[in-house]
C-alpha cells in the first residue's frame, strides 16, 4: 500500500518568516495530494491540494509543489502568521484511489 | 450546520467493555471513512464505505472492530472488549467520490481505562 513519510516533525519560525514541509511518496500511480490543518483539539480541515497533472498550485500565502518523477510534494507558506501555528498533515490518494494515506504531521509554531 | 457530526465527542470506559460511536456525514457525500488518530500522528485508515457497501478494511483492524452503514447515510462503529490501546481520537469524513476531498467530523475520543 502506499506510505507517505512527512519532514520535519516539528518546524519553528519567526513571524514573517517562509515556511516549507516536504513530504514523499512510495506509490507512484497516487494522482491527488492534500494537505490539511489541524488546529490543537480540531477537526483536519484542508487548505489545499494538487492533482498529478499540475506541478505547483498556490493560494494566497500558501502554495504546494509537486514532483512525480521524485514522488515527493511540498507545502509552502510565506510572511507566517501566529495563526498559522497548527500541526499539518500531508496526504496521498492511493493507487485505487479510494483513501488518503497521511504523513505523520508536522507541527509548526510561529513565534510573533 | 452541514457538516460532518460525530457521537460522542468523548468517552470513558473500562477495559473489556463494548463501545459504539456514530457519524453522520454530509448528506450528498456517497463515501464514508472512519480514521484513527493517537497523539502526535496522522490520521490512520480504518475502513471506508460507499454508499452501504463497506468497500476496504484496513489489514490492522482487529476483529473487535466493525462498522456498519446500514442505509447508506450515517454509520456506526463499534469495539469490542476494548483494551488500553484502543485509546484514541475516531474520525470520520465524508467524501463525494470524485473529487477526493475528505471532510472530517471533530471526533469521537475514546478513553479505556
Amino acid at each position: 500500500g502506499e506510505n507517505v513519510e512527512q519532514h520535519p516533525s516539528t518546524l519553528s519560525v519567526q513571524e514573517g518568516d517562509s515556511a516549507v514541509i516536504k513530504c514523499t511518496y512510495s506509490d507512484s500511480a497516487s494522482n491527488y495530494f492534500p494537505w490539511y490543518k489541524q488546529e490543537l483539539g480540531k477537526r483536519p480541515q484542508l487548505i489545499i491540494d494538487i492533482r498529478s497533472n499540475v506541478g505547483e498550485k498556490k493560494d494566497q500565502r500558501i502554495a504546494v509543489t509537486l514532483n512525480k518523477t521524485a514522488k515527493h510534494f511540498s507545502l509552502h507558506i510565506t510572511e507566517t502568521q501566529p495563526e498559522d501555528s497548527a500541526v499539518y498533515f500531508c496526504a496521498a490518494l492511493s493507487n485505487a484511489g479510494n483513501m488518503l494515506t497521511f504523513g505523520g504531521g508536522t507541527r509548526l509554531m510561529v513565534k510573533p | 450546520d452541514t457538516g460532518v457530526s460525530q457521537d460522542p465527542r468523548h468517552k470513558i470506559t473500562k477495559r473489556g467493555q463494548n463501545v459504539t460511536f456514530r457519524c453522520d456525514p454530509i448528506s450528498e457525500h456517497n463515501r464514508l471513512y472512519w480514521y484513527r488518530q493517537t497523539l502526535g500522528q496522522g490520521p490512520e485508515f480504518l475502513t471506508y464505505f460507499q454508499n452501504e457497501a463497506q468497500l476496504e478494511k484496513s489489514r490492522l483492524l482487529s476483529d473487535r472492530f466493525s462498522a456498519e452503514r446500514p442505509k447508506g447515510s450515517f454509520s456506526t462503529l463499534e469495539i469490542q472488549r476494548t483494551e488500553q490501546g484502543d485509546s484514541a481520537m475516531y474520525l470520520c469524513a465524508s467524501s463525494w467520490q470524485t473529487t477526493g476531498e475528505l471532510f472530517f467530523g471533530e471526533g469521537s475520543r475514546l478513553t479505556v481505562l
